[in-house]
């Protein structure tokens, strides 16, 4: 079975101060590992793909199969960042492609 | 904006009721997916449909029935409502059938059921 973990729920810094979002997942198979945000109830936007390797708005996640990890992180957190955040898992081996979501941590940026 | 469009943006109806929700996935793409955001279960796999053909099922109840037309655009309808079917409910399409694409989301449907 497939299980995507985000242990926080809610998450609070201040503007500057460095934040990461932890995400634990359980899968036998051939994972993809995504990084997804929704600004006040909005659509979900894709903001990281672990195969895509790449920094997006300054926020950066890697792979850790070993630890079963796709933490996101940013050095310097900005007011703007201030949404909700979910990893999710995909089988990169299946022929579907929906997506497992974890339960999501709402990222508050004080200033 | 992803491209991907839903109707209505909100929907009000009371418990027993039946409702129909409509999603119109990107120009080209043929896979429509769609998923449940609730307080409770957070954000749920329902179904997939992919050029007209259903190809997965979610955590969706047998109230709940969806079909994609050969314009490629997607209904979920819902019946029976119950007040746990309050939620937000998210359509996202992507190219192909398999798991390569990035997947767009809409804007949600969010229904309120009382």
């Amino acid at each position: 079975a497939q299980r995507v973990t985000q242990p926080e729920k809610l998450l609070s810094v201040f503007k500057g101060a460095p934040v990461e979002l932890k995400c634990n997942y359980s899968y036998s198979g051939s994972p993809e590992l995504f990084w997804y945000v929704q600004y006040s109830r909005q659509r979900l936007q894709l903001l990281l793909r672990h195969i895509s390797r790449e920094s997006i708005k300054g926020f950066t996640a890697d792979l850790n199969k070993g630890e079963t990890s796709f933490h996101l992180k940013k050095p310097f957190a900005q007011e703007e960042d201030s949404a909700m955040y979910y990893c999710a898992l995909r089988d990169r081996g299946s022929t579907l492609g929906r997506l497992y979501f974890g339960r999501g941590t709402q990222l508050t940026v004080w200033p | 904006d992803s491209g991907v469009t839903q109707t209505p943006k909100h929907l009000i109806t009371a418990t027993g009721q039946r409702v129909t929700l409509r999603c119109s996935p990107r120009s080209g793409d043929l896979s429509v997916y769609w998923y449940q955001q609730s307080l409770d279960q957070g954000l749920q796999f329902l179904i997939h449909y992919y050029n007209g053909e259903e190809r997965a099922k979610g955590n969706i109840l047998e109230r709940f029935s969806a079909q994609q037309f050969p314009d490629l655009h997607s209904e979920l309808n819902l019946s029976s409502l119950e007040l746990g079917d309050s939620a937000l409910y998210f359509c996202a399409s992507s190219v192909g059938l398999a798991g390569t694409g990035e997947q767009y989301f809409g804007p949600g449907t969010r229904l309120t059921v009382t």
